[in-house]
């Protein structure tokens, strides 16, 4: 597609509960990156995939959070056991390389509620 | 660790009127810096971008000064208008793979 997609938009669950949240980037961008954007906050870094390089996982708050990319496109971010503070706009991201030129091109996010 | 700051939260302008929203740095290693617009509801958008071996770039409506001595960033908006509402963010790259954004400053046009 012409940009980059998330979905679900929006997510409600239930604390506790197991979510998984999709990216699919910029055809033939080889970086994709996770932010998560807190109410008034910045964006707090989680996670890059680069190719097939093993990804950046030092932004990852905890272990309940882990993200996959297969093929070099998709990616999903799972969180498990979700807490309240887990509640958040979660933004995808991709570039064509770690070169950057225009930076990133984000999706429009997936607000996270749990409640 | 390293961060980027704004220095207002908040700032309100009469339409029509010229914009400045600025951002404060702080790894003089940062070679490449970015404003981005976040309208309600959608991602972050690319504005315009800076690199280190320049100090003021201009694009339409929009111009970007980088003063490294001071470690400053500021993005000035000529001519307001309601779209410019949004949320503008600044961010910085360090020859690294990510990019750290601010908090964030929210633009209010006044009609």
């Amino acid at each position: 597609g012409a940009g980059v997609s998330q979905s679900p938009s929006n997510k409600v669950t239930e604390k506790g509960k197991d979510v998984e949240l999709r990216c699919d980037p910029i055809s033939g961008h080889t970086a994709l990156y996770w932010y998560r954007q807190s109410l008034g906050q910045g964006l707090e870094f989680l996670i890059y995939f680069q190719g097939n390089s093993a990804p950046d996982k030092s932004g990852l708050p905890s272990d309940r959070f882990s993200a996959e990319r297969t093929g070099g496109s998709v990616s999903t971010l799972t969180i498990q056991r979700t807490q309240q503070e887990d509640s958040a706009v979660y933004l995808c991201a991709s570039s064509l390389s770690r070169a950057f030129n225009y930076g990133y091109t984000f999706g429009s996010g997936t607000r996270l509620t749990v409640v | 660790g390293e961060s980027v700051g704004l220095h207002l939260p908040t700032l309100s302008v009469q339409e029509g009127d010229n914009s400045i929203i600025n951002c404060a740095y702080s790894n003089s290693a940062s070679d490449y810096f970015i404003w981005y617009k976040q309208e309600s509801g959608k991602g972050p958008q690319f504005i315009i971008d800076i690199r280190s071996n320049m100090d003021k770039r201009q694009g339409q409506r929009v111009t970007v000064l980088l003063n490294k001595t001071v470690k400053h960033l500021s993005l000035q908006i000529a001519a307001t208008q309601p779209g410019d509402s949004a949320v503008y963010f600044c961010a910085e790259n360090f020859g690294n793979e990510k990019l750290t954004f601010g908090t964030g400053t929210r633009l209010t046009i006044i009609p």
